[in-house]
Parts: C-alpha cells; structure tokens; sequence
C-alpha cells in the first residue's frame, strides 16, 4: 500500500515551454501532497504544500506563478513549470500524506526536468 | 522552522558490520522523526520512523532512537549487506505536517 506515481519519469524541453508533472497516490486519498526538488547530491528542499479543493501554499523564495501547482482531487495534484529555463532543470519530487496521524509522507519516484 | 543536522556525510562500512547515523533537531515541538533511503534516480522510500513517545522501534536489521531531552536521533543498520548502499536521509516534521530533512548521508557497504 501507500504507492505514489509521477508522470513522466523524465523530460527534456526548450527554454520557455511550459512542463506539467502529475502525481498520483495509487491506493489511498490523500488530502495533502508535497512537491520538492533536489539538485545533484544534495537534500530535498520543500517548494509547496498542496491542499485539495485549495490554493497551494509556497515556501519562501518559491515563485508561484512560475511553480502553479493544482490539486483537483484526493488522488492527484499537478505542478507546472512555466516557461522553463535551463536553471529549472532539476529532480522534481512529490510525497503525498499518508495514514491516521498525516505525518507520514510517501514520496514518488521523481521526475527528471532538463531544460535546452 | 526546523533545522536538522545529520552526520557523517559519508559512511564506508564493511558488509555485515553495523552503520549508525546520527541527526540533530533544533525544534523542541517536533514529535515524528522518519528515515529514508534514496537510491540513484528514485525517489526517496521511508524505511523506519518514530514517535516522540517512544524512545526506540526496530524492523528486522533496521532501528531507530529518539532522545527528547538532547534532541537527536539515530539509524542504525545492523548486519550490512551490499544492498543497503544508498543515501540515507534523516527528516523532522515540523508546522503543517512539512518535514525538514538532513543533508543525506551516503552509506558504502564494502563487500
């Protein structure tokens, strides 16, 4: 149980598309799910908390209108790069809350973004 | 908000020895502290975690341990095998049910 998918698993775009990345939780609803990004040999960092039916919730330094993160039902939550450029390249992560206490965070397999 | 510390950043171990890692949090009100594993190019997986009224669980080779009072934490491997070569991250949930994670320690286990 618990599983969390993220499509598409890697890709390439020009500078100044637009890229969406979805996150599903598989086999349980969750209310909150987590977006992050993790540079090359370095830590997750947080960029959003995304609540159903709400308007996500940014950390500092995150631009929302570049990083529009939609969170239409209880099994999905997307986020979208706008006009990306090579400096967005990165590994992009979600999680999404899991169990009684809502602690628990299972993360998906990621989402490779390379930017031209 | 919270900041953990986690050591060392890397850990060579010879396979069937034991690896520990240690964090630190900064936040007294945290109280759920999970580990994960991260493997090259996937996403991260939780392989243990504890509660702040506890201050021990273990799962088979794995275990953690929690002292409030100093505010750290730690993994401990016991018995390991090349397969748990991977890059463990040390987390503390804090306001809204975010986490805070370590920096990540790479673990080698040396056959």
């Amino acid at each position: 149980g618990a599983v969390v998918s993220q499509h598409p698993s890697w890709v390439i775009c020009k500078s100044g598309t637009s890229v969406k990345i979805e996150c599903r939780s598989l086999d349980f609803q969750a209310t909150t799910m987590f977006w992050y990004r993790q540079f090359p040999k370095q830590s997750l960092m947080l960029m959003a908390t995304s609540n159903e039916g709400s308007k996500a919730t940014y950390e500092q330094g995150v631009e929302k209108d570049k990083f529009l993160i939609n969170h239409a039902s209880l099994t999905l939550s997307t986020l979208t790069v706008t006009s990306a450029h090579p400096e967005d390249s990165s590994f992009y992560i979600c999680s999404a809350n899991e169990g009684s206490y809502q602690e628990t965070q299972y993360f998906g397999p990621g989402t490779r973004l390379l930017v031209l | 908000g919270e900041n953990v510390e986690q050591h060392p950043s890397t850990l060579s171990v010879q396979e069937g020895d034991s690896a520990v890692i240690k964090c630190t949090y900064s936040d007294s009100a945290s109280n759920y502290f999970p580990w994960y594993k991260q493997e090259l190019g996937k996403g991260p997986q939780l392989i243990i975690d504890i509660r702040s009224n506890v201050g021990e669980k273990k799962d088979q080779r794995i275990a953690v341990t929690l002292n409030k009072t100093a505010k750290h934490f730690s993994l401990h491997i016991t018995e390991t095998q090349p397969e748990d070569s991977a890059v463990y991250f040390c987390a503390a949930a804090y306001g809204n049910n975010r986490l805070a994670f370590g920096k990540g320690n790479q673990v080698v286990v040396i056959p």
